[in-house]
Parts: C-alpha cells; sequence; structure tokens
C-alpha cells in the first residue's frame, strides 16, 4: 500500500529558531498533500492543504507567515516552522491522498513531535 | 460544511468482549467515510473506508463497520477485542467534490484484561 514517510519523529530546537518537518510519498505520486497539528489527548486540526506548484491554502487561524508549507514536487512537502516559540510545540502530522484497489484515500505520515525548549 | 461527532471519549471494554464505537455525521452533500487508529506518538493507520456500495464495510484487525445514511451514522465494531487494540480511534468525513478530511475528537478505547 501507499506509504508516507515523515522526518524528523521528534525535534527539539529553541526558541526563535526554525524548523523544517519533510513528508515524502515514497511509492506514489502526491498532488495533494495536508498538514494538521495534534495537542495532547485531542483530535487532528487541519492546519493547511498544499497542491503541487501552487500556494498552500491555509485554515483559518493558521499563520501563513510562521507555518510555511512547500510543495515543490509530486512527492515531497515541507512544514517549516519559523521562530518557533514554545507555543509551537506540538505533534504535526501530515498525510497524502492516494488511490488503492478501493478507491480513493488519505495516507498519513507518522508525525513529528516538536518541542520547542 | 461537514462536521463529525464521535458520541464516546472514552470506552473501557474487558478483553475479548463485544465494543462498538460511535461515528455521526453531518453534510448536505454525499460524503466518504474512514476509521483510523493510532497509537501512542504514532501517525494514523487506516482501518477502513465507505466510498460507495455495500453499506457494511470490512476492514482490518476483524473491525468493521456500517454505513446507515437515514441516520447518518458510521458506528465501528469488532465481535472480541484484545488488549493490543487499546488505542485512539478516529472517525473522518470527506465531502464529495472536497479535498479536506475533517476527524471527529477520538474515542480511546481501552481493554481491560
Amino acid at each position: 500500500g501507499a506509504v508516507v514517510s515523515q522526518h524528523p519523529s521528534w525535534v527539539i530546537c529553541k526558541s526563535g529558531t526554525s524548523v523544517k518537518i519533510e513528508c515524502r510519498s515514497l511509492d506514489f505520486q502526491a498532488t495533494t498533500m495536508f498538514w494538521y497539528r495534534q495537542f495532547p489527548k485531542q483530535s487532528l486540526m487541519l492546519m493547511a492543504t498544499s497542491n503541487e506548484g501552487s500556494k498552500a491554502t491555509y485554515e483559518q487561524g493558521v499563520e501563513k507567515d510562521k507555518f510555511l508549507i512547500n510543495h515543490a514536487s509530486l512527492t515531497l512537502s515541507t512544514l517549516t516552522v519559523t521562530s518557533a516559540h514554545p507555543e509551537d510545540s506540538s505533534f504535526y502530522i501530515c498525510s497524502a491522498r492516494d488511490w488503492d484497489r478501493a478507491g480513493y484515500g488519505y495516507t498519513f505520515g507518522s508525525g513529528t513531535r516538536l518541542t520547542v525548549v | 460544511a461537514q462536521s463529525v461527532t464521535q458520541l464516546d471519549s472514552q470506552v473501557p471494554v474487558f478483553e475479548e468482549a463485544p465494543v462498538e464505537l460511535r461515528c455521526n455525521y453531518s453534510s448536505s452533500v454525499s460524503v466518504y467515510l474512514f476509521w483510523y487508529v493510532q497509537y501512542p506518538n504514532q501517525g494514523l493507520q487506516l482501518l477502513l473506508k465507505y466510498l460507495s456500495g455495500s453499506t457494511l464495510v470490512k476492514g482490518i484487525n476483524g473491525f468493521e463497520a456500517e454505513f446507515n445514511k437515514s441516520q447518518t451514522s458510521f458506528h465501528l465494531r469488532k465481535p472480541s477485542v484484545h488488549i493490543s487494540d487499546t488505542a485512539e480511534y478516529f472517525c473522518a468525513v470527506s465531502e464529495q467534490g472536497a479535498q479536506k478530511l475533517v476527524f471527529g475528537q477520538g474515542t480511546r478505547l481501552t481493554i481491560n484484561p
């Protein structure tokens, strides 16, 4: 089945620095990828939808300048958290639309635990 | 816009007992429905999905779900649970013609020996 690889799985950074998270589709082309944020014991909150070769569409309330999304190829999308602060600490998960014998679906990466100190 | 409600935030069950996790959705158009499982500090794994056809959908690990359009529900069931089923379960909906997937609040399934 479809596989989405997300790296790093965890990262600790100092307040004020930037962190890049990568999301790759390993065995299929992902024209559309999604970025979610998950707080402890809560559900996934969609941050943005990225389409290859175009600007990402951000959900209401998500700061575009803080969470930079790039989807320059059909297999790679990146999320950069700029000037990170402790309140940005969270679990970030990417997802890609894919197709199997049963039709279309969504495959998720393994997530990135970001801790800003 | 679509929305998803998972009626139970926590469900404790004894091992080998049956379980049902409830999910209701709201949408003005046709939808696709999904159930995912999440283990601690991991991403989401697809259990099953309903796109069209038979309303009873069978998934991995012995789970199944039934799409009920009149009741706008997509409840997840398993006839006999195992300790390894302890995890967070998410119901999600995507409207036909839309890209995004909207999640319910999640249900924590705890299996007691």
